[in-house]
């Protein structure tokens, strides 16, 4: 167990629809990331979060949304999903980097498998 | 933009050989920290090592080690005394612009260890 959380492992959808995916970071990082792992592809930054306020943006689509609530947990809403949204997506946390300490990288939830039919 | 490339796909390697996986990256901060993660069948995604920038001396962890050459933003990983366990995708990543904690990750090495 990495000590990121991310829920559900599996979703089934069609297209059209709406889902939510949430992730509880590791107990004390601040940092939330969101990425997208298509079939055969590497893993592509959809989007940061640091302590409740957006930090960094990539290439996330308009029908994407995220917040980072108070108590640090993450959600990624995805809306009208299309066949090609099936993916893998990953919520990663850190802690840094923190002034003194550097930057150790990231911890990673199972992932999300979203399977768009 | 901020890339990461791994030129091997696909290698192979004997149980118990060695063997070197490539990355090249491109970043236009001064100080950042490269990493490696492997992504075994599971599809968890597991931190393998670390580099600090600004340390000349290659980073190690156990049979794990990196030939890290920061004028040719070079930062290979050799694995050592192979194992059927390291049969898995590696990702190599480095920070974006912008953000030293922001990373950019590689399309990805599938490497197979054969018994």
């Amino acid at each position: 167990d990495s000590g990121v959380t991310q829920t559900p492992k599996h979703l089934i959808t069609a297209t059209g629809q709406r889902v939510t995916l949430r992730c509880s970071p590791r107990s004390g990082d601040l940092s939330v990331y969101w990425y997208q792992q298509s079939l055969d592809q590497g893993l592509q930054f959809l989007i940061q979060y640091y302590n409740g306020e957006e930090r960094a943006k990539g290439n996330i689509l308009e029908r994407f949304s995220a917040q980072q609530f108070p108590d640090l947990h993450s959600e990624l809403n995805l809306s009208s999903l299309e066949l090609g949204d099936s993916a893998l997506y990953f919520c990663a946390s850190s802690g840094g980097p923190l002034p003194g300490r550097g930057f150790y990288g990231y911890t990673f939830g199972s992932g999300t498998r979203l399977t768009v039919v | 933009a901020q890339t990461v490339t791994q030129s091997q796909p696909e290698m192979s390697v004997q149980e118990a050989e060695t063997v070197t996986l490539s990355c090249t990256y491109d970043t236009s901060e001064n100080n950042y920290y490269l990493f490696w993660y492997k992504q075994p069948p599971s599809r968890q995604m597991i931190l393998v090592i670390r580099q600090e920038a600004y340390k000349q001396q290659n980073a190690t962890e156990n049979r794990f080690s990196v030939n890290f050459q920061k004028a040719a933003k070079s930062f290979s990983l050799k694995i050592s005394d192979s194992q059927l366990g390291d049969t898995a995708m590696y990702f190599c990543a480095s920070p974006t612009q912008g953000g030293s904690e922001k990373l950019v990750f590689g399309k990805g090495t599938k490497l197979t260890v054969n018994p």
